[in-house]
């Protein structure tokens, strides 16, 4: 079985500092991995993945995301945050093969930008 | 415009009244699937499919029911709406493992149900 755990509920942070959201899974499998964003009121848009290759991924809006197998970590990150970064963040993780269809998500993390 | 579509977008009924949640996408993926969102549980699987006529559970699939008859319809049913499964529901679709694909899921508006 597979499973996301999202280390922080909530992250707020000001304007123009840099900001980490922890992710961190479980699975017996390689994997496959995702960070969503939600902003409010809408659906979920996909900011980054990973599915092999380097373990930095640099996605959309800034935001890069480090694979680290040996501590099976997934955490993101922006050096600069803007007050639209506000939103809700959600960490996937998949298998491949025919377990592709089964996208299991974290909690969720709240990030808060203030000015 | 390639998207994932949703209807309705807001629903309340009452218990026991048998519901279709309809979704349909355009861009002739292979894969999709249900999600339900609640507070503080983020998005929880209801039902995969993996292509027509074919599904599975996700992580919480009682008192759900799915088909897949066509590759671009995905309807959610259910049979006997309770108030426990008053949420926010997310259809969602993907191209899965084909070579070229970006392999992520694209997600439909979401559907408000509230059952009373």
């Amino acid at each position: 079985a597979q499973s996301v755990t999202q280390l922080d509920s909530q992250v707020p942070v000001f304007e123009e500092a840099p900001v980490e959201l922890r992710c961190n899974y479980s699975s017996s499998v390689s994997v496959y991995l995702f960070w969503y964003v939600q902003y409010p009121n809408q659906g979920l848009q996909l900011l980054l993945k990973y599915l092999s290759g380097s373990t930095l991924v640099k996605g959309i809006n800034g935001f890069e995301a480090e694979f680290n197998k040996s501590q099976t970590s997934f955490h993101l990150r922006k050096p600069s945050v803007h007050i639209s970064d506000t939103a809700e963040y959600f960490c996937a993780v998949t298998r491949g093969g025919t377990s592709y269809g089964k996208l299991t998500f974290g909690q969720g993390t709240i990030l808060t930008v203030h000015p | 415009e390639a998207q994932v579509t949703q209807n309705p977008r807001y629903l309340i009924t009452v218990t026991g009244k048998k519901l279709t949640v309809t979704c349909s996408q355009n861009m002739n993926h292979e894969y999709m699937s249900w999600y339900r969102q609640d507070p503080g549980l983020g998005l929880r699987q209801i039902y995969y499919s993996m292509n027509v006529e074919v599904t599975d559970k996700g992580d919480v699939p009682e008192g759900y029911k799915v088909s897949r008859k066509e590759k671009r319809n995905f309807p959610l049913i259910l049979e006997s709406p309770s108030p426990n499964q008053t949420s926010l529901y997310f259809c969602a679709s993907s191209l899965g493992k084909g070579s070229g694909s970006n392999y992520g899921y694209t997600f439909g508006s979401g559907t408000r149900l509230t059952v009373v």
